[in-house]
């Protein structure tokens, strides 16, 4: 089946130290997404990549990055992770940035901040 | 910018009863309205959407109405089953935008 996979499912970082998260997709989608999710809270959007073409959200923090090496992977980094960025990370899919495509979602990565 | 807002934030109902879950939003450009279901520890699955140009559409026990009028949709779930008890959030996306802008969400408990 095709799918949004995101590895690992659980991740335990220590403060200030770099982690990176994962997410491939077998859709073949144009289109991929990193949210946040806090407890309790709606995904907010972080950023997202259109192909190779990055769109940073107007108040994403910079300790946020992301790449997308090739169009099945895209990655998120945390440069240096505080006890705030503790939350579930989606990533999502789309074909394309109309505004009746749907965004298919991954189970997310749940991190954890020491 | 757009805002969506989502009542109740949480519902419990007897299985077998109906659920209903509201959300007004701001921007009368927002066209695209889906409904997204989230188990525990799972990401949002997408269970059913409406397009501007439609003032109801029906999947099984889930229906979901539009007032564009009013700006307003509503998520309709019909003899709802224990499995149906998950976060709902609904969203709206405006046309010609990648965006899609979450309500807060409802805790939905279907008591056995």
């Amino acid at each position: 089946d095709a799918m949004v996979i995101q590895n690992p499912r659980y991740q335990v970082t220590q403060f200030g130290k770099p982690v990176t998260l994962s997410c491939s997709q077998t859709l073949n989608h144009n289109v991929m997404y990193w949210y946040q999710q806090k407890s309790s809270q709606a995904p907010k959007l972080l950023f997202h990549y259109y192909d190779k073409d990055f769109n940073n959200e107007a108040d994403t923090p910079d300790n946020f990055q992301s790449r997308r090496p090739n169009t099945s992977f895209c990655f998120l980094d945390i440069r240096s992770p505080g006890l705030g960025d503790a939350a579930m990370y989606l990533c999502a899919t789309s074909r394309a940035r109309e505004s009746y495509d749907e965004q298919f979602f991954g189970p997310g990565t749940r991190l954890t901040v020491l | 910018g757009e805002n969506v807002e989502q009542h109740p934030s949480t519902l419990s109902v007897q299985e077998g009863d109906s659920a209903v879950i509201k959300c007004t939003y701001s921007d009368s450009a927002s066209n695209y309205f889906p409904w997204y279901k989230q188990e525990l520890g799972k990401g949002p699955q997408l269970i059913i959407d409406i397009r501007s140009n439609v003032g109801e559409k029906k999947d099984q026990r889930i229906a979901v109405t539009l007032n564009k009028t009013a700006k307003h949709f509503s998520l309709h779930i019909t003899e709802t089953q224990p499995e149906d008890s998950a976060v709902y959030f609904c969203a709206a996306r405006m046309d010609s935008s990648y965006k899609l802008i979450f309500g807060s969400g409802t805790r939905l408990l279907v008591r056995p």
